[in-house]
């Protein structure tokens, strides 16, 4: 069964370093999103990705927060500057469809971000 | 924002028992999901619903979407050890075309079956 795979499993980094955290979508998915969960708290959206371009981010991905599709299979999250409450679970989501049915988000298993 | 409520926090059950938990919004949902996460991994969807009123089952689960599209709740019937684990109500709208997949997430109902 496709699954959505993320690399590296945790990164640790000092703050002010600049980390990009790497996903591989399901291969048939057109949409691509990044989540985050800091310890014990729920998943929180950050930024939805469709056609090489961002469709929706939320008030967490600000200026420090980048996304690309570098190639046909790979997802980044760049985060430019660290801060200690960068720490969290990030994951990577794929769906085929955002509209209709059909939009169920697959999620792959997370990047443990631990910023010293 | 959107904001889900879910309950219970947590719950203590034998192994054999039902379960069950809701979700609820202040805000229409168009679409409701159901997640079930184990520690330091993923969410793994279990269900998901896209009609008011829908009643959907996958094995021992089932859930429905509520008529009102405000509420959702998440059935488990006999219960089993491997049932434990941390379950999110996830919640889509598309609300005049101006979102994009964004999912809002309940806090999560934390499961522990005894044996």
């Amino acid at each position: 069964e496709p699954e959505v795979t993320q690399t590296p499993s945790h990164q640790v980094t000092q703050m002010g370093q600049e980390v990009i955290l790497r996903c591989v979508p399901i291969s048939n998915h057109l949409y691509f999103y990044w989540y985050r969960q800091i310890l014990g708290q729920k998943v929180e959206f950050l930024v939805s990705f469709y056609n090489n371009e961002i469709s929706e981010k939320s008030e967490i991905f600000d200026d420090q927060f980048s996304v690309e599709r570098p190639d046909g299979s790979n997802f980044t999250l760049k985060i430019r500057s660290t801060k200690l409450e960068d720490s969290a679970m990030y994951f990577c989501a794929s769906s085929r469809r955002i509209a209709g049915t059909d939009l169920e988000q697959y999620f792959g298993p997370g990047t443990r971000l631990t910023v010293t | 924002g959107q904001q889900l409520n879910q309950s219970p926090q947590s719950m203590f059950i034998q192994e054999g028992e039902d379960v069950s938990m809701n979700c609820t919004s202040s805000s229409i949902f168009n679409t409701w999901l159901w997640y079930k996460q184990d520690p330091g991994e993923g969410p793994v969807l279990l269900i998901a619903l896209y009609k008011a009123g829908e009643l959907t089952s996958n094995g021992r689960l089932t859930a429905q979407f509520g008529i009102t599209r405000k509420d959702s709740f998440l059935n488990i019937s006999a219960s089993i050890p491997s049932d434990v684990g941390i379950y999110f109500c996830a919640g889509y709208t598309n609300a005049g075309g101006t979102s994009y997949g964004k999912l809002t997430f309940g806090q999560g109902t934390i499961l522990t079956v005894h044996p």
